[in-house]
């Protein structure tokens, strides 16, 4: 059983484009959690979504910022107009059902030059 | 009302030493506080974690201390090996709600041999 997939590893944009980040979670598992860690700091939550539903999204940007997790296919976290603050890596984690443990992919490291 | 706060930032610690990290959180409301290892470019993974209604759980090398009328937890590595080197989080969390887990800023804990 594959873990947590989230590609792409690493991503370069410039100021301006849009990044794509995709999150395939563990086989079985409907509740996708998305998490931002700025450099030298802790994990912060941005958003909750279970299959084509956003259940809480107190943690996101509220301009540039949206994630969808449709019924079939990955999660995606989406950035448009990128900006150099938004330069982190970006964790994506699934679990079974609601509070069973997450686990945690390898995360995606968004540079915005 | 939602903060984790961690310390140390940062710990370096002698081979077959103790590791202790100490964590204090606000909201009283928060039920479960797990504790993560995150190795350098890889994602947290679950080390232990613990209800209130214990006040110290251990797993191997690992133990958690709860000391729920101090709002506090606290991680303790018994025996410290070099590949503990790692940075650690604590996180806590109310199950009854998302399962969103609310980090701490995280401990780099180095073991010198």
């Amino acid at each position: 059983n594959a873990g947590v997939m989230q590609n792409p590893r690493h991503l370069v944009r410039r100021r301006g484009q849009e990044a794509r980040l995709r999150c395939s979670p563990m086989k079985g598992h409907s509740h996708v959690y998305w998490y931002r860690q700025l450099p030298e700091e802790g994990l912060k939550f941005m958003v909750y979504l279970q299959k084509e539903n956003i259940i809480d999204e107190s943690g996101m940007p509220k301009e540039r910022f949206s994630a969808e997790f449709p019924k079939e296919g990955p999660s995606i976290l989406r950035i448009q107009q990128v900006v150099r603050g938004d330069s982190a890596a970006y964790f994506c984690a699934s679990s079974p059902v609601l509070n069973a443990e997450a686990f945690f992919g390898q995360g995606t490291r968004l540079t915005v030059v | 009302q939602q903060q984790v706060k961690q310390s140390p930032q940062s710990l370096i610690v002698q081979k077959g030493g103790i590791s202790i990290i100490n964590c204090a959180y606000e909201n009283t409301a928060f039920d479960y506080f797990p504790w993560y290892q995150q190795f350098p470019g890889k994602g947290p993974a679950l080390l232990i974690a613990i209800r209130p209604d214990v006040s110290e759980k251990k797993e191997g090398r690992f133990t958690i201390s709860f000391n729920k009328s101090a709002k506090q937890f606290s991680l303790h590595i018994m025996d410290s090996q070099p590949g503990d080197s790692a940075t650690y989080f604590c996180a806590a969390t109310l199950t009854s709600n998302t399962g969103k887990l609310i980090f701490g800023q995280g401990t780099t804990l180095q073991v010198k041999p």
